[in-house]
């Protein structure tokens, strides 16, 4: 059974500092490994989509990593903003329909 | 294109009631997903469906069901409501099942309080 853990579970920063946030994943067979943001008592937003074939993807200041052989991914924020406080989830892609096994979250806030 | 829509918004039923919520996905996206959200146990998969068939269940009850009619919206029913049932119910449509190279895409949620 797949098993997604992140952390921190929170993290403050200020304005304008690098970031890592962490995800780790028990079942190494996964054929994607998902990034979303969450904002509070919305829906969530796909950030980014590494495919198991690769190594890293990157949509402007966000860089995520993928390492099958040891279970993790990283999502690096650069330059973090007030507004990308929120909760990100990572979330494993096994197989068998859509079904997601999404991690713990880590809530982000970037103060002034 | 129009997002994801679901209703209602919000919710409040008393214990065992039951409780019907509707979601619309993005034209031409063919399945639907749902999933429970609770602070205690997170973001937990509860079914999919895709092309009107039910392609995978999570690990619910039998209290929870769904189907999806011919134009792609589908509808949860949770039936004998309980206090633990209390969440935000999200769905999340697709244009493939099961497609690597494909997100899924997240409707607002539906907050259900359960008293």
């Amino acid at each position: 059974k797949q098993e997604v853990t992140q952390i921190p579970a929170a993290l403050s920063v200020p304005e304008g500092e690098n970031l890592v946030l962490n995800c780790s994943f028990t079942d190494s067979a996964i054929y994607n490994l998902q990034w979303f943001r969450q904002d509070p008592g919305k829906g969530l937003t796909s950030l980014l989509l590494i495919q198991s074939s690769q190594r890293e993807q990157t949509s402007g200041r966000l860089n995520a990593s993928l390492d099958k052989s040891s279970g993790r991914s990283t999502l690096y924020i650069a330059a973090s903003q007030p507004g990308d406080s929120a909760t990100y989830l990572c979330a494993a892609y096994t197989g068998g329909g859509n079904k997601l096994t999404f991690g713990t979250g880590t809530q982000l806030k970037v103060e002034l | 294109k129009a997002g994801v829509t679901q209703t209602p918004r919000y919710l409040i039923k008393t214990r065992g009631q039951q409780v019907t919520l509707s979601c619309s996905p993005i034209s031409g996206h063919r399945s639907v997903s749902w999933y429970q959200q609770t602070p205690g146990q997170g973001l937990q998969f509860l079914f999919e469906y895709f092309s009107e068939t039910q392609r995978n269940k999570g690990n619910f009850p039998g209290r929870f069901s769904g189907r999806q009619f011919s134009n792609s919206r589908s509808e949860m029913n949770v039936s004998t409501l309980e206090l633990g049932d209390s969440a935000l119910y999200l769905c999340a449509s697709s244009s493939t099942s099961g497609g690597v190279k494909e997100t899924q895409y997240f409707g607002p949620g539906t907050r259900l309080l359960v008293l």
